[in-house]
């Protein structure tokens, strides 16, 4: 079973405060790792991709992937309320015919004003 | 092209029952997934097509479920003699390649067994 491991909150943070998300994956033959934000009774909705080690910045996110320590992460700078979501960290991982998508529980961010 | 469209958006259907879902993929995309949600936990992988070939089928898929993606196009999930333990948000994703890139997913369908 190939795990992808997320606290699952509930984060809170302030207005303007810098939110950080976390994951681990099991399966080191992993080549893609994904952030999907999704809003109570919505579709997840793909917010970042990363695909080798370091940071990669997108506006207000930046996402950070170590594949030594299979953990990737996800900052949300000045935070805003409308980023109230569950925040999906997705590892697509080998399958039996080729790489399937494998999502952690979701960690909840409440952003308050 | 408008998404992934998936229908119907609700359905609530008494236990034993059967129900089929309809996923219209993004039209360029060749690979099509179906997932299933329940609330506090994340996507979990039902199946995938690439074209018209179901190439993958997680333990989680029953004898009870069915899926089908006829002319490489549409997908369906069949649900048959459903249970309360059905009720989940399903959820259809296209991707083209081997969706090393991510996946676009449609609304769900939200699907209450009473």
């Amino acid at each position: 079973q190939k795990e992808v491991e997320q606290n699952s909150g509930p984060l809170s943070v302030p207005e303007g405060a810098i939110a950080s998300l976390n994951c681990t994956y099991s399966d080191r033959g992993s080549q893609s790792f994904f952030w999907y934000r999704q809003y109570s009774g919505k579709s997840p909705e793909l917010i970042m991709s990363i695909y080798s080690n370091g940071d990669k910045e997108d506006g207000r996110f930046t996402a950070q992937l170590n594949k030594a320590s299979q953990y990737v992460s996800l900052l949300i700078r000045d935070s805003q309320p409308s980023d109230s979501a569950t925040y999906l960290c997705a590892v697509n991982a080998r399958s039996n015919s080729g790489y399937a998508l494998n999502f952690g529980k979701g960690t909840s961010l409440l952003v308050t004003p | 092209d408008t998404g992934v469209s998936q229908n119907p958006r609700h359905k609530i259907t008494k236990r034993g029952q059967n129900v089929t879902f309809r996923c219209d993929p993004i039209s360029e995309h060749n690979r099509l997934y179906w997932y299933r949600q329940t609330l506090g936990q994340g996507p979990e992988f039902l199946t995938y097509f690439q074209n018209e070939a179901q190439l993958e089928k997680s333990r989680l898929l029953s004898d009870r479920f069915s899926a089908e993606r006829p002319k490489g196009s549409f997908s369906t999930l069949e649900i048959q003699r459903t249970e309360q333990g059905d009720s989940a948000m399903y959820l259809c994703a296209s991707s083209s390649g081997q969706g090393l890139y991510g996946y676009t997913f449609g609304s769900g369908t939200r699907l209450t067994v009473v």
